[in-house]
């Protein structure tokens, strides 16, 4: 299996400040074939399910606000949310698709410093 | 609009069976190939299963690999996952998810306790 290492385990920001989630993954998922890194960034309220904010690791889902950005290639990732608003306050998931059998980072939880 | 909804959850002893289900509305079901992924509680998530949109393929986590079946039924726009063999670290949120992630279930809860 593909290991998701996420840091911090948590991490507190100012409002309208820079929050940074870095993901590391214990082999690459950056397919050759078509020059695609196979991570996706999740967001995780309270009593919610996980919503997909970021594919190929940079992509952004529609309606994403485009203060969250992604990036990184082959094994390392990271994901910025570039001034935090008080609606940014979750736990943040990176994952793999590179293998059908999924694998999540830890999480990383945001909150308001 | 995308509606996918899990049940059957409920509380069962260690070593009993529960068949949780996601019914699928607003997509082509059909279509999708399907995952279960679950969040024990205050823990992260954890892909326990896939299954091709044709029933074709199929994986399993190994943590109940020989334990849970996961099935699906086109017909019905309907997703299964039977689970046998319950231990307490099943305990968890099941939820369904497309194969993209694009749409999650809002999961239903499993307890197994004595």
């Amino acid at each position: 299996d593909i290991v998701m290492t996420q840091s911090p385990d948590s991490l507190a920001v100012s409002l309208g400040e820079r929050a940074t989630i870095n993901c590391k993954s214990s082999q690459s998922v950056l397919y050759s074939s078509n020059n695609k890194n196979y991570l996706g960034w999740y967001q995780q309220k309270p009593g919610q399910p996980p919503k997909k904010l970021i594919y190929w690791a940079s992509t952004r889902e529609s309606g994403v606000p485009d203060r969250i950005s992604g990036s990184g290639s082959g094994t390392d990732f990271t994901l910025t949310i570039s001034s935090l608003q008080a609606e940014d306050v979750a736990v943040y998931y990176c994952q793999q698709y590179y293998t059908t059998s999924w694998t999540f980072g830890q999480g990383t939880k945001v909150e308001i410093k | 609009e995308v509606q996918l909804v899990e049940s059957g959850g409920g509380l069962v002893q260690p070593g009993g069976s529960l068949r949780l289900s996601c019914a699928a509305s607003g997509l082509t079901f059909s279509t999708c190939s399907m995952n279960w992924v679950r969040q024990a509680p205050g823990k992260g998530l954890e892909w326990v299963s896939y299954i091709s949109s044709t029933s074709i393929t199929i994986y399993y986590a190994e943590s109940v690999k020989g334990r849970f079946t996961i099935s699906r039924d086109n017909a019905k726009n309907s997703l299964y996952l039977q689970m046998n063999s319950l231990r307490d670290e099943d305990t968890a949120v099941y939820y369904c998810a497309t194969s993209g992630g694009d749409y999650w279930g809002q999961g239903t809860l499993v307890t197994v306790s004595s």
